[in-house]
């Protein structure tokens, strides 16, 4: 079976621009979490979704940050603009209710120049 | 405030030996899960084991085992006979279930992550 996928796996931008990442859980589940991993601040959870709502989003650094899931196989995770210091790791993953384990994508290294 | 601690930013193992992995964490709640996931240098978060706070025996996953001391509020993973692939980074999570009366919550909080080296 597919694992989460997460697109691009790397994007490079300069300061101002929007930025897109996107990604697919895994079918079925229905917990998606968006991660951010920076040197700094180290692997924090931005937001996430149960059944395409969002539960919470305390993680989500400003206004310039907005997630979307529209459906059960798709997520957006959008910046605008995009900042120099928004340059990281973002993740993406999923998991089933009652379950522990999220099963985390490969990843996106943003870099904003 | 932060929730998860891991002391050691980095540790040496010999291949072979085996090697703990200090965890320790700040909860009030009496039920929450504790997590140690890897992250070898390709990238991509692999889940190792898994601790609920009221199980009574501790984890085990095949060479990976979890020490869970629930009165000194302990998690440290435990490896036996090291391999050269266990070079990695190891995070410590935990997931409080304060409000799984109120329909859940999910929310993983990591620690900063203790880099592995695996020496031949």
């Amino acid at each position: 079976d597919a694992g989460v996928i997460q697109s691009p796996r790397h994007e490079v931008t300069e300061m101002g621009q929007e930025v897109t990442l996107r990604c697919k859980p895994i079918s079925g589940h229905d917990y998606l979490f968006w991660y951010r991993q920076t040197m700094m601040r180290g692997l924090e959870l931005l937001i996430y979704f149960n059944n395409n709502v969002p539960i919470d989003d305390s993680g989500m650094p400003e206004d310039r940050f907005s997630a979307k899931m529209p459906n059960a196989s798709f997520s957006t995770l959008k910046i605008q603009p995009s900042e120099p210091r928004d340059s990281a790791v973002y993740f993406c993953a999923s998991s089933l209710w009652d379950t522990y384990e999220q099963y985390f994508g490969p990843g996106t290294r943003l870099t904003v120049t | 405030a932060q929730k998860i601690t891991q002391t050691q930013p980095g540790m040496f193992v010999q291949e072979k030996e085996a090697v703990t992995l200090d965890c320790t964490y700040d909860t009030s709640d009496q039920s929450y899960g504790l997590f140690w996931y890897k992250q070898p240098s390709s990238g991509e978060m692999i889940f190792l084991i898994y601790q609920g706070s009221y199980d009574e025996q501790n984890a085990t996953e095949g060479r990976y085992s979890l020490n869970f001391q629930k009165a000194r509020k302990s998690a440290n993973l435990v490896i036996s006979a090291s391999q050269l692939g266990d070079s990695a980074m190891y995070f410590c999570a935990m997931r409080e279930a304060a409000l799984l009366t109120q329909g859940g919550s999910e929310k993983l909080v990591f620690g900063k992550g203790t880099k592995l080296t695996v020496n031949p």
